[in-house]
């Protein structure tokens, strides 16, 4: 089964600019089947979707997130990204990488990374 | 503010059964599957359900889930202190266009 694991910058300054990525193993974000998710939860509180990437490169954005967001996949290093511009304190939270596969009637995420938190503070 | 109203918290002794309620609308719940997660204390989600009613291989069968209407359920039977954990149903928003969670409910083994 897959296994997806976040790397990225723990500490971000005000107004400056959230990047993180998601490698992928146990199988390849090249091949179809499947969309890469990010999804965030601030400390305490629920989770948020975020956006997706769909194999073949089309994305799709939480429309609340969506002026200040990309997400972008390498193929050929099996990853997809997160870039999150113009941050604050209210971007501070765990962010998780997730998959979706397409077999199902619905959306849902079957595969998760462990989660990173990012903090915005100077 | 979330769209998808859930218990704060439930509780039951082991052994018990314990069912979560996921309350939304005709745009979320009404006309998209239900997926529900489990998440214990400072872990990563993990997928319970999907399509409303639907078991991934390896969640055993103690776990269900319905829907009628705008509400849906995730039951939990022979309840065991490993169960303690946040439960959130999730779907998609028709009107928001985005995924949207619930409020999340803590289960509490007594």
């Amino acid at each position: 089964h897959l296994q997806l694991q976040e790397s990225g910058s723990g500490l971000v300054k005000p107004s400056q600019t959230l990047s993180l990525t998601c490698g992928v193993s146990g199988g390849s974000s090249s091949t179809g089947g499947y969309s890469w998710n990010w999804i965030r939860q601030p400390p305490g509180k629920g989770l948020e979707w975020i956006g997706y990437i769909y194999h073949g490169g089309s994305t799709y954005y939480n429309p609340s997130l969506k002026s200040r967001l990309a997400i972008s996949i390498d193929r050929s290093k099996n990853q997809f990204s997160l870039t999150l511009r113009s941050v604050t304190a209210a971007d501070t939270a765990v962010y998780y990488c997730a998959s979706e596969p397409d077999y199902a009637s619905g959306t849902h995420f079957d595969y998760w990374g462990q989660g990173l938190l990012v903090t915005v503070s100077s | 503010q979330s769209l998808l109203t859930q218990p704060p918290s439930v509780s039951a002794a082991p052994g018990q059964k314990v069912t979560i309620s996921c309350s939304g609308s005709t745009s979320n719940t009404g006309n998209n599957y239900v997926s529900w997660y489990r998440q214990p204390p400072g872990t990563a989600p993990k997928l319970l359900i999907y399509d409303n009613n639907k078991r991934p291989s390896g969640i055993p069968d103690r776990f269900s889930g319905s829907k009628s209407g705008t509400s849906a359920t995730l039951g939990i039977t022979g309840l065991q202190s490993g169960d303690e954990a946040d439960y959130y149903c999730g779907t998609w928003d028709s009107s928001l266009n985005a995924y949207v969670f619930g409020t999340g409910t803590k289960v509490t083994v007594l």
